[in-house]
This record gives structure tokens, sequence and C-alpha cells, in this order.
């Protein structure tokens, strides 16, 4: 199956809002709302920040927000922190193959 | 708490296979699907496949078909990857998931000769 379309990269200053896109099909993202996003820091385990396209895991910071519009899902940071700074991937369930995954946002906190 | 804890770094060469093992603990076993994702160096995260550890049914992404295998052992809550015919595009660090969220340490395996 085909991977996801993100942009390569992103980037803000702290404070300000940026926003992720995620584009699939009609197969994934288009027709189920399951999608999930994670944040990848180096040398760590992937963390789950959104799931099934809009909502938050315990202990994830409401700056996090999750939304779908037809066949793309997004993912919008309020109030970037450097912290953030690490790369995104959006994950969708799909009728070919149950995941997909973006191919990855390296997120820059300016 | 839930844990997934994975085998130790491999180094493998080019035509061998490799077994990756996944312990979890802190969840009962069989709730959910165990997928296996994993990211090549320089590179985004690419699911291979998954196994439902109640039925041992699996399903795998088609670039893997016909490489890899897996199973599992309820005895031990543990299942198991094992990928074969590696070659130097296998290097990759490789991860146990479930969908509630919780991901295995990662294995580190190289293909190299």
């Amino acid at each position: 199956q085909s991977a996801l379309t993100q942009p390569a990269s992103v980037s803000g200053s702290p404070g300000q809002s940026i926003t992720i896109s995620c584009t699939g099909t009609s197969s994934d993202v288009g027709t189920y709302n399951l999608v999930s996003w994670y944040q990848h820091h180096p040398h760590r385990a992937p963390k789950l920040m959104i799931y099934e396209g809009t909502k938050r895991p315990s202990g994830v910071s409401s700056r996090f927000s999750g939304s779908k519009s037809d066949n793309t899902a997004s993912l919008t940071i309020s109030g970037l922190q450097t912290e953030d700074e690490a790369h995104y991937y959006c994950c969708s369930y799909a009728s070919n193959g149950p995941w997909v995954f973006g191919g990855g946002t390296k997120l820059t906190v300016l | 708490q839930v844990q997934l804890v994975q085998s130790g770094a491999e180094v493998k060469k080019p035509g061998a296979s490799v077994k990756v093992s996944c312990k979890a603990s802190g969840y009962m076993f069989i709730t959910y699907y165990m997928h296996w994702v994993r990211q090549a160096p320089g590179q985004g995260l690419e699911w291979m496949g998954l196994i439902n550890p109640n039925s041992g049914s699996t399903s795998y992404a088609q670039k893997f078909q016909g490489r890899v295998t897996m199973t599992r052992d309820t005895s031990t809550s543990t299942v198991y990857m094992e990928l074969s015919s590696l070659r130097s595009e296998d290097t990759a660090m490789y991860y146990c998931a479930i969908v509630a969220g919780y991901w295995g340490q990662g294995t580190r395996v190289t293909v190299s000769s």
C-alpha cells in the first residue's frame, strides 16, 4: 500500500501554532476515522499523541489536536515549545492492509 | 503498567534470518493485535504486519509477504517476528506495538557482510 503524504518539514517559533497535514485516499483516511499521530524523538520509541482522529491519550497536552476533512487528516500544535521539536508521523487504518504510515514530518522550533 | 520488552540487537549476514521477540506485560495479552513496524536509517516508519495473539492469525504488508513470519507464545505473552533472506536494506530498528499506543523499545538489526 502507498504511504500517506506528509510535508517533509514544518517550522514555527515558540508560542506559535503549526499544522501538519496527512493526505490519503478513500481507502484509508477518507473512509475510516482511525488516524493516529505519533511523535518520534531520535533513539526513543514513537509516542502516541492522537488516536481515532481527534482523541488524546491520557497525559498528552491539550496543545495537540487532530482533525480531518475528506482524505486529509491534520495535527495542530498550539503554543509551540522547544520540546515539541521531533518527527511526527500519521498512521491510518487502510482497507488493503491494517496500518499505513505517512512519510513523516520534521518539526523545527526556531 | 503496560510494557513491551524486545530482544537485543542483532548483527546478521546477507541471506540469513533474524528472529526478534517482544514480551508483553501489564495487560491481557490476547486483547490487542501486535503490530511490527520498522525504521531504516534516515527513513520513516514502515508497517510490516500484525498477529492476533488470540488466534495466531496474521496479516503481512505485501512488501514482506514470503519473507516475514509472526508467531506468538501465549504461555509467555511473547510474540516473535522472523525475517528471512536478509539484505542490507533490512538494516533498521524494529518495533513491536499495540494500537493502544504502547511500543517496545526497539531492536536494532544490522545486516552486513
